[in-house]
């Protein structure tokens, strides 16, 4: 069975840095691209980076471009996002999904961040 | 950025025939994709490359649709398909529509 357990959000303050990280069982975690989406409170899903399978390429949007930071460890399953210079609208459920061609086939439970002083 | 536009929400009885609708702002082949999310939990996979059924998902769902019209149709609505459905694209960067949030009557 495939799981997909984010932790590490939280509240924290603008301007400060929080790393989320995506532990995967049940698939062969390195064989897969590995995605963060977000979803702010009652509004839609917001794709926000992806890592290839060995993590030598990352791709980001723009509004969380030289902010964030994707990583893998596929030693230990996990994919990390660093994510620096938190903004308010940087709230969100953010969720870890296997990725499969080019559609997400698995979501974690998400993990709340709220950015808030 | 590839815009998918969806209607915000429907109404429905149970039995009924349902078909939400997401367009997209430019052409994105078949590469559209479909997933239902309910309240306070993840969204889940329901049909990939605009027409293929996820694995798991009743027969009751089905997808068509190329270039910038697609449509998931829902046959026959159960009570247990209260739920929002995102299409998504993966032509471009990947993006999502705003949801259709699906209600029975």
């Amino acid at each position: 069975e495939v799981q997909l357990v984010e932790t590490g959000g939280g509240l924290v303050q603008p301007g400060r840095s929080l790393k989320l990280s995506c532990v995967a069982s049940g698939f062969t975690f390195s064989s897969y691209w590995m995605y963060w989406i977000r979803q702010a409170p009652g509004k839609g899903l917001e794709w926000v980076s992806s890592i290839n399978t060995d993590g030598g390429s990352t791709y980001y949007p723009d509004s969380v471009k030289g902010r964030f930071t994707i990583s893998r460890d596929n030693a230990e399953n996990t994919v990390y996002l660093q994510m620096n210079s938190l903004r308010s609208e940087d709230t969100a459920t953010y969720y870890c999904a296997k990725g499969y061609g080019s559609y997400f086939d698995y979501w974690g439970q998400g993990v709340m961040v709220t950015v808030s002083s | 950025d590839t815009v998918l536009t969806q209607s915000p929400a429907l109404a429905v009885s149970p039995g009924e025939r349902v078909s939400i609708s997401c367009r997209a702002s430019e052409g994105v082949n078949s590469y559209m994709h479909w997933y239902q999310q309910k309240p306070g939990q993840q969204p889940k996979l329901l049909i990939y490359k605009a027409s293929n059924l996820a694995s798991g998902v009743p027969a009751r769902f089905s997808g068509s649709g190329s270039g910038t019209d697609f449509t998931l149709t829902i046959d026959p609505v159960e009570a247990d398909d209260t739920a929002t459905y995102f299409c998504q694209q993966s032509w471009n960067d990947p993006t999502f529509g705003g949801g259709t949030k699906l209600e029975l009557k």
